[in-house]
């Protein structure tokens, strides 16, 4: 069974940092592309970063840019999302998503974590 | 304000067809494919279409997609009542401002 982790996510004060871990099992983790898409609370989706099998392509939404650092570890079947200088529209829920490939960042995302929330306040 | 464009709201009662409209541009959906998800209420979102009309494994085929030019068009025919949810379109985005996956607002469909 293909299953994805978050942690990581707590209260933070603004204009400080949180790493976000995702741990992958089920699929072989070097075989996709990863993102994390985040969703603020009542509120709809919102994409905040993309990463292909083998970081190779890298992509971020315009509003976390030289903010948020995507990374991955095909080693450990993980995913991370450093995320520094955090504002209070940051505050939301983070998921880590499976890529239908492995070297677009354009394919759809297949598989979705439960999500961990991030609070800046 | 979301770059992809859906009615907030949408209705329709058991065994009904609906319809969820989603308004691009040539940068997203007029150059680009478009995929649906569901979110079920408290859940993760779930992909339910893939590159316009491409069904999952184990998505039931009363669930089509289509796209035509700027649009794209999600269709549920005998509408049951687990398909209340959140619907969002996205699409990848080619903008001259950078490039990245956007999605539409997001549409609540209620069965009565």
């Amino acid at each position: 069974e293909v299953r994805l982790v978050e942690s990581g996510g707590g209260l933070v004060q603004p204009g400080r940092s949180l790493r976000l871990s995702c741990a992958a099992s089920g699929f072989t983790f070097d075989d996709y592309g990863m993102h994390w898409v985040r969703q603020a609370p009542g509120k709809g989706l919102q994409w905040v970063s993309g990463i292909n099998w083998n970081s190779g392509s890298i992509d971020y939404t315009d509003s976390v840019k030289d903010r948020f650092t995507i990374s991955r570890d095909n080693a450990k079947n993980s995913l991370y999302l450093q995320m520094n200088s955090l504002r209070a529209e940051d505050t939301a829920l983070y998921y880590c998503v499976k890529s239908r490939g492995r070297v677009s960042l354009r394919l759809a995302f297949e598989i979705w974590g439960q999500g961990t929330m991030v609070t800046v306040s | 304000q979301s770059v992809l464009t859906q009615p907030p709201s949408a209705s329709g009662t058991p065994g009904q067809r609906v319809t969820i409209s989603c308004s691009g541009s040539s940068s997203n959906i007029g150059s680009n494919t478009v995929n649906w998800y569901q979110q079920l209420p408290g859940t993760a979102p779930k992909l339910l279409i893939f590159s316009n009309n491409q069904r999952p494994s184990g998505v039931p085929d009363r669930f089509s997609g289509s796209k035509s030019g700027t649009s794209a068009s999600l269709a549920i025919s005998g509408l049951q009542s687990e398909d209340e949810a959140d619907y969002y379109c996205a699409a990848w985005d080619d903008s001259l401002n950078g490039q990245g996956w956007v999605f539409g607002g997001g549409t609540k469909l209620t069965v009565l």
